[in-house]
């Protein structure tokens, strides 16, 4: 059974970077053709996808947050990470990774990251 | 970006009702859709995918419909556990966009 699991500090200062990594168990990150993700919830609100990669490194973010966005993948660790820069409160919520080409089937169980100072 | 409109946003219903819910995109997206069910604290979970494939393992209560830009989840005889927030997203687009949700509470 495919497992994710996000792990990073759950406070991050203004203007600082944020910085998340998923680990997936259960299933290579390279053995199969999926892209794995990142979404996000802020406190009471919806969702927001906020981008994708491929084992082979292959990204696309979303455009509303791509100038601040970078999402990298260390097969050898069987892991995927997200650094959002110039982070401000807008940017507090449940972080989730989750195996995502085109929907998501798997889902990490979610990180609360808040952005103060 | 292609924008979703789930409808409503909120919905009272009893066990054993059935319930729709719409979703609509701002172009076509050639059934491009999946269906989410989020209950509080925990994970989205993955219900429908291709406007109309049941994930394995989701009751056959529910079901998907739709095509170009309008979409539809029903769930047939609503149980207990059915209670939640309901999410469409598209994936036509590799900005994969999410509805705002839907928040189906018992009546």
């Amino acid at each position: 059974q495919l497992q994710l699991q996000e792990s990073g500090p759950g406070l991050v200062k203004p203007s600082e970077t944020l910085s998340l990594t998923c680990t997936v168990s259960g299933g290579s990150i390279s053995s199969s053709s999926y892209y794995w993700g990142w979404i996000r919830q802020p406190p009471g609100k919806g969702l927001e996808w906020i981008g994708s990669i491929y084992y082979s490194g292959s990204t696309y973010y979303n455009p509303s947050l791509k100038s601040r966005v970078t999402i990298s993948v260390d097969t050898s660790k069987n892991q995927f990470s997200l650094k959002l820069s110039s982070v401000t409160a807008a940017d507090t919520a449940v972080y989730y990774c989750a195996r995502a080409s085109g929907f998501s089937d798997y889902w990490g169980q979610g990180t609360l990251v808040t952005v103060s100072s | 970006d292609i924008q979703m409109t789930q409808s409503p946003s909120s919905l009272s219903a009893s066990v054993g009702d059935r319930v729709t819910i719409t979703c609509r995109a701002s172009q076509g997206i050639s059934n491009s859709l999946a269906w989410y069910q989020q209950k509080p604290g925990k994970a989205p979970k993955l219900l429908l995918y291709a406007a109309s494939r049941l994930e394995s393992g989701v009751p056959s209560r529910f079901s998907g419909s739709g095509s170009g830009t309008d979409y539809t989840l029903t769930i047939s005889s609503l149980q207990p556990e059915d209670f939640a927030t309901y999410y469409c997203q598209q994936y036509y687009s590799t900005a994969y966009t999410f509805g705002q949700g839907t928040k189906l509470e018992i009546k």
